[in-house]
């Protein structure tokens, strides 16, 4: 059981608009920010969102990131078809001194 | 970049060390991790370390049995592995922090991982 709490799954159509949430406590997601990586099996993941909301260059803006208190979110809107992947939240755990992830949300575009 | 190597078919009770070696940026810099995925499970963080390698910090899962490390002359990060278990059969990636200032910021560059599988 992993120390943050995703959904296993998400899905959506094509232009619609998906979010993911991440749940954790005080000692990870309440006092550090969150990151979002996307993941397709048997590849390198990738870094979607750093600091609860900042898009590295080359990430559409069609994904955005938002945390509060201990919860925070991964929306993306305009749903593609290649959009379908694994995705994590991941955060630093003062308690644990030490990343925690969530357990991945996997999404699909129907 | 990054490439990882030195995975493969281990016994329970044996070791093996991976290395991640690193090209394009400054590697004394940067924090690195490793980061796991089990089959049919998700990512799972092991091990960090600071860029003048004085700082190591373990997952709960491979506290003592585990030993992080870099070598900034050869650019390459390692991670030692003892008394593996069939819970640690997984890709194993190498993951760069992106600031040159702290340990725990976002990992902007990943390898794509070396395969250890642990079975009699």
């Amino acid at each position: 059981q992993s120390v943050l709490t995703q959904p296993p799954s998400a899905s959506g159509t094509p232009g619609q608009t998906v979010t993911i949430s991440c749940s954790g406590r005080s000692s990870n997601t309440g006092s550090n920010y969150v990151y979002w990586y996307h993941h397709l099996p048997g590849t390198a993941p990738k870094l979607l969102i750093y600091r609860n909301n900042q898009r590295p260059s080359g990430v559409p803006d069609r994904f955005s990131g938002s945390k509060s208190g201990t919860s925070a979110s991964l929306a993306i809107s305009g749903l593609r078809s290649e959009d379908e992947a694994d995705y994590y939240c991941a955060v630093w755990d003062d308690r644990l001194s030490g990343w925690v992830f969530g357990g991945g949300t996997k999404l699909t575009v129907l | 970049q990054l490439v990882e190597s030195g995975g493969g078919l281990i016994q329970p009770g044996g070791s093996l060390r991976l290395s991640c070696a690193a090209s394009g940026f400054t590697f004394s810099s940067h924090a690195m991790s490793w980061v796991r995925q089990a089959p049919g499970k998700g990512l799972e963080w092991v091990s960090a370390v600071s860029g003048s390698g004085g700082h190591t910090y373990y997952a709960y899962s491979v506290r003592g049995r585990s030993t992080i490390s870099r070598d900034n002359s050869k650019n390459t990060l390692y991670l030692q592995m003892n008394s593996l278990r069939a819970e640690d059969t997984a890709i194993y990636y190498c993951a760069k922090v992106s600031v040159t200032t702290t340990i725990n910021d976002a990992f902007d560059i990943w390898g794509q991982g070396t395969m250890v599988t642990v079975s009699s």
